[in-house]
């Protein structure tokens, strides 16, 4: 079992509607949580982070945390063409980031 | 300007050979990482450092060398041991503690001809 999951998508919304995006993590204890943006041929970039079960919110975009289902997930609301990119979790775990594999999101006019 | 630099941009090599890839930070964290993304691959720790002179091999640190004897800076090599070098390297630094984040520098493109 991976220890970061993603669905591997693409994930096709229209302009202006929300895109949410998913991951699970396997282990229990961990408690910092992040996602980054990846445009292709780019660095990741960090977009949010969250630390503690409930809802983080920064301009459209929301992250949400469920510990006791071990998930996150990250909503982006009134999605734009320009949002179209990859979007990386990433679970802190003793010393270093565990990444998923990432979401390829498209927004289509 | 604070910021995680990366040089250079785009490098080529021959089989056979050896070449640094350099990563320089001005952010005073702790922690540099090192990880390779292979095209529609998701990132791969290759080494990490959290203290100077101190370093721990990631997921795929055969082939690799690193180097840590400045705060600022984290050298890495790509021998002729690596036998698929081509990828996208990153570069990566945060404070150290569980809350703190990690940011990339903007990667180095190594194409092996």
């Amino acid at each position: 079992q991976k220890e970061v999951e993603q669905n591997s998508g693409p994930l096709s919304v229209p302009e202006g509607a929300i895109a949410s995006l998913n991951c699970t993590y396997s282990d229990r204890g961990s408690q910092s949580f992040f996602w980054y943006r990846q445009y292709s041929g780019k660095s990741p970039e960090l977009i949010m982070s969250i630390y503690s079960n409930g809802d983080q919110e920064d301009g459209r975009f929301t992250a949400q945390l469920n510990k006791a289902s071990q998930y996150v997930s990250l909503l982006i609301r009134d999605s734009q063409p320009s949002d179209s990119a990859t979007y990386l979790c990433a679970v802190y775990n003793t010393d270093k980031l565990i990444f998923g594999t990432g979401t390829r999101l498209q927004v289509f006019p | 300007d604070g910021g995680i630099t990366q040089s250079p941009k785009y490098l080529f090599r021959k089989e056979g050979q050896n070449v640094t890839l350099s990563c320089e930070q001005n952010l005073n964290h702790d922690a540099m990482y090192w990880y390779r993304q292979d095209p529609g691959q998701g990132l791969r720790l290759i080494y990490y450092s959290q203290i100077v002179n101190d370093f721990q091999k990631g997921d795929i640190a055969e082939g690799y060398s690193v180097s840590r004897e400045k705060k600022e800076s984290f050298p890495l090599t790509v021998t002729s041991a690596q036998k698929n070098p081509t990828a996208f390297y990153l570069c990566a630094s945060r404070p150290l503690g569980r809350q703190n984040e990690q940011f990339f520098g903007p990667g180095t493109r190594l194409t092996v001809l």
